[in-house]
């Protein structure tokens, strides 16, 4: 079946470490790919996006994510986590035979320690 | 620019009441959308619109009704609410099918 899978359903890190958030895919074309975040009680704020081209693709708040073909994964990045980055993390896509529809991963919550 | 507002942001309702969510976007986009996100199931589609006067069916549609008689503004209607429509409500609008889609804050919907 169609699905985005993101296997980590809570994440705890300490404050100054680094971070890998897991997303993949299992959608025949590569699809359209979006990294969003959600602060508590708030709306969902675009991280980064990948459409095509560069694999590594830059995003805001020092976020980055590689697109993997091979392993059907964009996978979310940053090198040294802030307090203020405690939130949920959705990774989401657009399947390329539907291009309306953004399909949503269940989310990773991200907790950080002092 | 205030991007996508949602109203109201919180109700509570009793089983059998209707009630409308009001979404209005002033980026002049053509797409608008109206999602529920659940606890551990992410956020999914309700209903979509392509353009003022159109309205389509998402993945979960049943018991909502919709509404796009202005380009700017997108209704989501329940008609009997009934417990199972508890949930956080979010709409969302993007330019053009396949581009980044911009949320509201959403509206916390408790029904009795």
């Amino acid at each position: 079946a169609q699905s985005v899978t993101q296997p980590d359903i809570h994440i705890t890190v300490s404050e100054g470490a680094s971070l890998e958030l897991r997303c993949n895919y299992s959608y025949g074309a590569t699809p359209y790919l979006f990294w969003y975040v959600q602060s508590p009680g708030q709306g969902l704020q675009l991280l980064l996006k990948y459409f095509s081209g560069d694999t590594l693709v830059q995003g805001i708040k020092g976020f980055e994510a590689e697109f993997k073909r091979s392993q059907s994964s964009f996978n979310l990045r940053k090198p040294s986590v802030h307090w203020s980055d405690a939130a949920e993390y959705f990774c989401a896509v657009v399947p390329m035979d539907s291009s309306y529809k953004l399909i949503f991963g269940s989310g990773t919550r991200l907790l950080v320690r002092p | 620019n205030a991007g996508v507002t949602q109203t109201p942001k919180f109700r509570v309702l009793k089983t059998g009441q209707s009630m409308t969510l009001l979404c209005a976007q002033d980026m002049n986009h053509e797409y608008m959308y109206w999602y529920r996100q659940d606890p551990g199931m992410g956020l999914r589609l309700i209903h979509y619109s392509v353009g003022e006067g159109t309205t389509a069916k998402g993945e979960v549609p049943d018991g909502y009704n919709v509404s796009r008689l202005k380009k700017q503004n997108f209704l989501l209607g329940l008609e009997s609410a009934a417990p199972s429509q508890t949930s956080v409500y979010f709409c969302a609008s993007s330019r053009q099918a396949g581009d980044t889609q911009y949320f509201g804050p959403g509206t916390r919907l408790t029904v009795l």
